[in-house]
């Protein structure tokens, strides 16, 4: 089956500041590559996605950028604000969801 | 819409005792699964089910139960719980398996004695 690793596990970044975070998957029929965000206490919520036919997707002041040969994805999240501290997981899609180990984000003011 | 709801919050048990987590979703979704969240590991799936009477087993399934005899309701079943099932347990669903887009409920924080 899929395997998908992320790193780093935690992120401190100073607000304003860029955060990126990789994420690596091991079967190349996965296709579907969403990013969700999980705030203390809550479910994971969507982001951002991204197909395999696709190499960049861009929503305001996050990005996500795929490599298919290397089998790697990546997030960009620009300008960071304080309720961008959250945890972040990557997932890869070979019909059943596959999660990253998650990264903790922490934006310091 | 409510979306993905999970009951309870929070449960305590312990070692040996049984119960069910409920999950429903009011989305006419087909595709629901079953993760556990424990720290460090991500998600990982227990169960899902892509229609109703169809279910499947995920990369984590034992010591767990499920049932799919609606297209609304995928409850999970402890048959006897054990400290290793600690954790935290996300309800998810998705208009089909082809569609991609997942939703997620709040979650049911499970401690077991």
């Amino acid at each position: 089956g899929e395997n998908v690793e992320q790193h780093p596990s935690t992120l401190s970044v100073q607000e304003g500041d860029s955060a990126v975070i990789k994420c690596t998957y091991s079967d190349s029929a996965s296709n579907y590559f969403p990013w969700y965000k999980q705030e203390l206490g809550k479910g994971p919520q969507l982001i951002i996605d991204i197909r395999s036919n696709v190499g960049e997707k861009k929503d305001q002041r996050i990005a996500v950028t795929l490599n298919k040969t290397a089998k790697h994805f990546s997030l960009h999240i620009t300008e960071t604000q304080p309720e961008d501290s959250a945890v972040y997981f990557c997932a890869a899609n070979d019909y059943k969801l596959s999660f990253g180990a998650g990264t903790t984000v922490t934006v310091r003011a | 819409n409510a979306g993905v709801t999970q009951t309870p919050k929070f449960q305590v048990l312990k070692t040996g005792q049984s119960m069910t987590l409920q999950c429903a979703q009011d989305m006419n979704h087909e595709y629901m699964s079953w993760y556990r969240q424990d720290p460090g590991m991500g998600l990982r799936l227990i169960h899902y089910s892509v229609g109703a009477g169809i279910t499947d087993q995920g990369e984590v399934p034992n010591g767990y139960n499920v049932s799919r005899s609606t297209t609304e309701d995928f409850p999970l079943r402890l048959l006897s719980a054990a400290p290793s099932q600690t954790s935290v347990y996300f309800c998810a669903s998705r208009s089909d398996w082809s569609q991609e887009t997942q939703y997620f409920g709040p979650g049911t924080r499970l401690l077991v004695l």
